[in-house]
Parts: C-alpha cells; structure tokens; sequence
C-alpha cells in the first residue's frame, strides 16, 4: 500500500543554518503530498503542498517539490528561526478518492540562537 | 471562519469513567477525522466519515471507542470505560477534498487516571 518515510530525528541546528528534512514516498497513481508543522501544545497546521510531478509548495520560507523521478518531497528552508523549532510530518493523498492522509512519523526541528 | 472547533480542550477523567469529545469541522467540508497522538505511538487515524459516513474505523483501538457523526456539523468520539492508556490529545481535522490537505483542531488532552 501507499506509505511515507521521512528522516529520524531529532535535527538541531543553530539559527540561519540550512535545513533538509527528507521524505520519500510509495504510492500507486497520482498522490497530492504535504508538509505540516505541529507547534509544541497546538494542533498540525497545512504548511505547504503539492499535487502534481514538478510543483513546488511554499509558505514562510519553506519549499518542497514533488519530484516524481526520485518519489521524494524533501522539505527545504535556507536560513531557519528558533521559532521555526517544531515537529515536521510529511504526508500523502493517495489518488483513489476517499482514502484518508497517510502521515510519516514526524521529524523534531530545534534551533537554537 | 473559526476552523476546527473541539472541546474540551483538556479533560480529566478517573478510570471507568465515560469520557465524550467533540468536533465542529469548518462548514462546507465533507470529511472527518478523528486521530490520537501520543509519544510512544505518534499520530494514529482512530476514524473517518465521509459525508457523515463512516468510512474506516480500523484504527479504533477496541469496542470501548465508538464515534458518531450525526449531522455534517458536529461529530463525537466516546470512551467508555476510560482506562489510563487512553491518555493522549486526540485530534479532530476536516477536509473539503484530498488535494486541500486537513485543517486541524486544536486537539483535546485527555487525562485518564
């Protein structure tokens, strides 16, 4: 079936540093794929998506593109914050309708000033 | 639009107790989720509706969970009885379609003791 791996964590980094968080998928047909961000005490919140080969999600300095060649939808930031510390899941739509998200493990991000 | 609404945000509950959640998804979408986050587990699908349909509740733990979706405004999750292990923030999230990605709410942290 349909599945997301994504990158163990935790990642640290110092701010402005550049940040990767990989995620690769399986998936039959034509998935949309996601990144959400979980904030500590809060819910997952949308950060970006993308639903077709070679589009490119972004929002608050974060780019993902879906790559279809190499099944990833790897996470990118080239200066990150402090207040970007969160927790990143990668996620996928599969394409039969009616099927709910499949969300990978989650990665902790914690940058430090 | 005020998103995902559910309540309580924290319950308190002793063992056998019955505990009920609640979900208010954003009008206008037609399916709802209902997950459980906890660390050892990370973030499991308890259940979906799809136009107040259940759809899939493989994810339900065991007979002590049951949700229900009597209207396309407002959907429950019951415990009963509660046990320690239930312990957990339980998330509701709705989506007007698999390419929209989910919109979260804020979660309920249930405490069984």
């Amino acid at each position: 079936g349909d599945s997301v791996t994504q990158m163990e964590g935790p990642v640290t980094l110092s701010e402005e540093a550049c940040l990767t968080i990989n995620c690769t998928y399986t998936a039959t047909g034509y998935p949309s794929l996601f990144w959400y961000v979980q904030y500590p005490g809060e819910g997952l919140q949308l950060l970006l998506k993308a639903t077709k080969a070679d589009d490119k999600g972004s929002n608050k300095g974060f780019e993902a593109t879906y790559r279809k060649e190499t099944t990833s939808f790897h996470l990118e930031k080239g200066s990150v914050q402090v207040s970007d510390s969160a927790v990143y899941f990668c996620a996928l739509s599969p394409h039969q309708a009616g099927t709910a998200l499949i969300f990978g493990k989650g990665t902790t991000l914690s940058v430090s000033s | 639009d005020a998103g995902v609404i559910q309540s309580p945000r924290h319950e308190v509950t002793e063992m056998g107790q019955e505990v009920t959640l609640r979900c208010k998804p954003i009008s206008g979408h037609n399916s709802l989720f209902w997950y459980r986050q906890t660390m050892m587990r990370g973030l499991e699908l308890l259940i979906y509706f799809n136009n107040n349909v259940p759809i899939d509740d493989s994810g339900m733990p065991e007979d002590r969970f049951s949700a229900k979706m009597p209207n396309a405004s407002f959907s429950t999750l019951k415990i009963q009885p509660s046990e320690p292990r239930d312990s957990a923030v339980y998330f509701c999230a709705s989506t007007a379609g698999r390419a929209d990605g989910y919109t979260f709410g804020s979660g309920t942290r249930l405490t069984v003791v």
